[in-house]
């Protein structure tokens, strides 16, 4: 069974640095990985889709890599902004297409 | 594009009632997935269709739970009868295809007391 991990739980940095947010999950048979942003009592923004045949993916300034033999991904935030302040969701996707979530890592970007 | 609809936004019932909760999806996508969101857990998967056929409701719990997608566009995910377990955010996301990219909707939010 699949199950997904998020670390660390909760994250507070200071505005303007560059932070890393992880991923793993237990079986590397995964079609893709999405990452996910929630805003409270939101639903879920997509933030990024890596394929299982991609390493990375970009958009501005978040960057995912996906390392499936490790059962790996990383979100990399650069230049942290107080907008930034969310929750954010790893998910798997399965061969149809279902997600399986981690709990999320909330972050705090402090002005 | 209009994203991912669903009604209502808020619902609080007493236990043993029944709740019915709608979502539009993405015009064009075929897959449509229900997901429950306990406060604090990431979302889990209830049920998904593809076009007005189920794929998998492994997670559903079938004996107070249902959903249906009759034209293969809007669904609705119903409760009956409502146990204080239940409260959660119920999000609704959709596809292209099974394996792309997920939209979602900005959910449901049940209070059961």
């Amino acid at each position: 069974k699949q199950e997904v991990t998020q670390i660390p739980a909760a994250l507070s940095v200071p505005e303007g640095e560059n932070l890393v947010l992880n991923c793993s999950f237990t079986d590397s048979a995964i079609y893709n990985l999405q990452w996910f942003r929630q805003d409270p009592g939101k639903g879920l923004t997509s933030l990024l889709l890596i394929q299982s045949s991609q390493r990375e993916q970009t958009s501005g300034r978040l960057n995912a890599s996906l390392d499936k033999s490790s059962g790996r991904s990383t979100l990399y935030i650069a230049a942290s902004q107080p907008g930034d302040s969310a929750t954010y969701l790893c998910a798997v996707g399965g061969s149809q297409g279902n997600l399986i979530f981690g709990k999320g890592t909330k972050l705090s970007v402090k002005p | 594009e209009a994203g991912v609809a669903q009604s209502p936004r808020y619902k609080i019932i007493e236990k043993r009632q029944s709740v019915a909760f709608w979502c539009n999806p993405i015009s064009g996508h075929a897959t449509l997935y229900w997901y429950q969101q306990i406060l604090g857990q990431g979302p889990k998967l209830l049920i998904q269709f593809q076009n007005n056929g189920v794929v998998d409701d492994s997670q559903l719990p079938k004996d107070r739970f249902s959903a249906e997608r009759l034209k293969g566009v809007d669904s609705t995910l119903k409760i009956q009868p409502a146990k204080l377990e239940d409260s959660a955010v119920y999000l609704c996301a959709s596809s292209s295809q099974g394996v792309n990219e997920q939209f979602f909707g900005p959910g449901t939010r049940l209070t059961v007391l």
